[in-house]
């Protein structure tokens, strides 16, 4: 079982949708939790960054930890063609540890 | 601007021939590291680097060699590529290491191994 593992998609939704995406892992000591996007032909760049379980809320981005199930989803309300892009989620287990990536979910959000 | 700058974006070469990505950052960080970018498999770091002259593995580092002789600068040797080192590379860098510290990504380069 990989660490650290992302439905790839391609996920589709048109604009305005609520998109939810999802990572699960298998090291019950994560307790970081971070998301980065990736635009196309570019390098991923930190969006959300959260500690232990719980809600987090950016805009229209929520980040939503479930350490019970190992469990991790990145709610986009009112989703915009802007932010299609593939979703990296990233774990650590403590905060002076490196993260591992997970494979990443492929979004496109259509006019 | 603060970015992390790579060289070359593209490159197709053959077995065997010597090749060095160039990665630079002018934000005076401290830790810098490589990762290569294959579907399924998520990035996966090479090596990385916490200051000048320290260096050390990442989780995939055969067939790669870097070098920090400036805190600035941050190469990827690759002495002898194969077609398995296909990939899309990255050069990362952050402040500090460690989880809590955004790592700032270079936009990659695409390696071709034939």
């Amino acid at each position: 079982q990989k660490e650290v593992e992302q439905d790839p998609g391609p996920l589709s939704v048109p604009e305005g949708a609520i998109v939810s995406l999802n990572c699960t892992y298998s090291n019950s000591a994560f307790q970081y939790f971070m998301w980065y996007r990736q635009y196309s032909r570019k390098g991923p760049e930190l969006l959300m960054y959260t500690y232990s379980s719980g809600n987090k809320e950016d805009g229209r981005f929520t980040a939503q930890v479930d350490k019970s199930s190992k469990y991790i989803s990145l709610f986009i309300r009112d989703s915009q063609p802007s932010d299609s892009a593939t979703y990296l989620c990233a774990p650590a287990e403590t905060s002076y540890d490196k993260v591992i990536f997970g494979p990443g979910t492929s979004l496109s959000v259509i006019p | 601007e603060a970015q992390v700058t790579q060289n070359p974006r593209y490159l197709i070469t053959v077995t065997g021939k010597k090749l060095t990505v160039t990665c630079s950052q002018n934000m005076n960080h401290e830790y810098m590291s490589w990762y290569r970018q294959d579907p399924g498999l998520g990035l996966r770091q090479i090596y990385y680097s916490m200051n000048v002259e320290v260096t050390d593995k990442g989780d995939v580092p055969e067939g790669y060699k870097v070098s920090r002789k400036e805190k600035r600068n941050f190469p990827l040797i690759l002495e002898s590529p194969s077609p398995n080192q296909t990939s899309l590379y990255f050069c990362a860098s952050s402040l500090l290491e460690g989880a809590n510290q955004p790592q700032h990504f270079g936009d990659g380069t695409r390696l071709s191994i034939l």
